[in-house]
């Protein structure tokens, strides 16, 4: 039972444009959601999150958009740089009995062309 | 300087052999997480822990075990039960508090048998 979805296992955008990947989630015990971002043999890093008493969080070229009703966030990032060719991972928190479990969905590999 | 060390990089085992991931944090984490990486699968929660001499069964815990007899360290054993056990495996550590925060990850263990 997959909790936390990323449809499009991959994505190519033209450097410069704006890249959009997204997530769906079913568990609305979730109220926590983070973007990772992972190159191959590497761990991922963490890029940006987001509680969900709100719907938006910015930081620099990225901003992450929460629809809870909907159950689905996504990362945009704008402009999109070749240096940021990598998968990216959404993540959700939920706490269960005071253990914080995060569930990970299964990547968006994002290929910038020049 | 802190972080997060997974230990070795590289692994080979027999099989039916037990074997041993180490990962360490000198973060003052006490939340602790081990995932395990499969091509299109994303990653997938093998074990986590909340605080020392405690921890809880993740999506995909058969097959393996783990002990948290320290907070800084959290070793996850691949033991002969796991049936397929060639994985690039992650380990994570998160501050715990009141409100959620982001967790950091090693560089990961390629375990592969052979």
């Amino acid at each position: 039972d997959q909790q936390v979805k990323q449809n499009s296992p991959s994505l190519s955008v033209q450097e410069g444009r704006i890249s959009i990947l997204n997530c769906d989630y079913t568990n609305s015990m979730f109220d926590y959601f983070l973007w990772y971002k992972k190159y191959p043999a590497e761990g991922p890093t963490f890029l940006i999150s987001i509680s969900s008493i709100k719907d938006k969080n910015e930081d620099g070229r990225f901003t992450v958009f929460l629809n809870k009703s909907a159950k689905h966030l996504s990362l945009h990032i704008v402009p999109s740089q070749p240096g940021d060719s990598a998968v990216y991972f959404c993540a959700a928190s939920a706490r269960d009995f005071g253990n914080e479990k995060l569930t990970f969905g299964t990547g968006t590999r994002l290929t910038i062309i020049p | 300087d802190g972080g997060i060390t997974q230990s070795p990089k590289y692994l080979f085992r027999k099989e039916g052999q037990n074997v041993t991931l180490s990962c360490e944090q000198n973060l003052n984490h006490d939340a602790m997480y081990w995932y395990r990486q499969d091509p299109g699968q994303g990653l997938r929660l093998i074990y986590y822990s909340q605080i020392v001499n405690d921890f809880q069964k993740g999506d995909i815990a058969e097959g393996y075990s783990v002990s948290r007899e320290k907070k800084e360290s959290f070793p996850l054993t691949v033991t002969s039960a796991q049936k397929n056990p060639t994985a690039f495996y992650l380990c994570a550590s998160r501050r715990q508090g009141a409100s959620y925060t982001e967790a950091f990850f090693g560089q990961g263990t390629r375990l592969t048998v052979v």
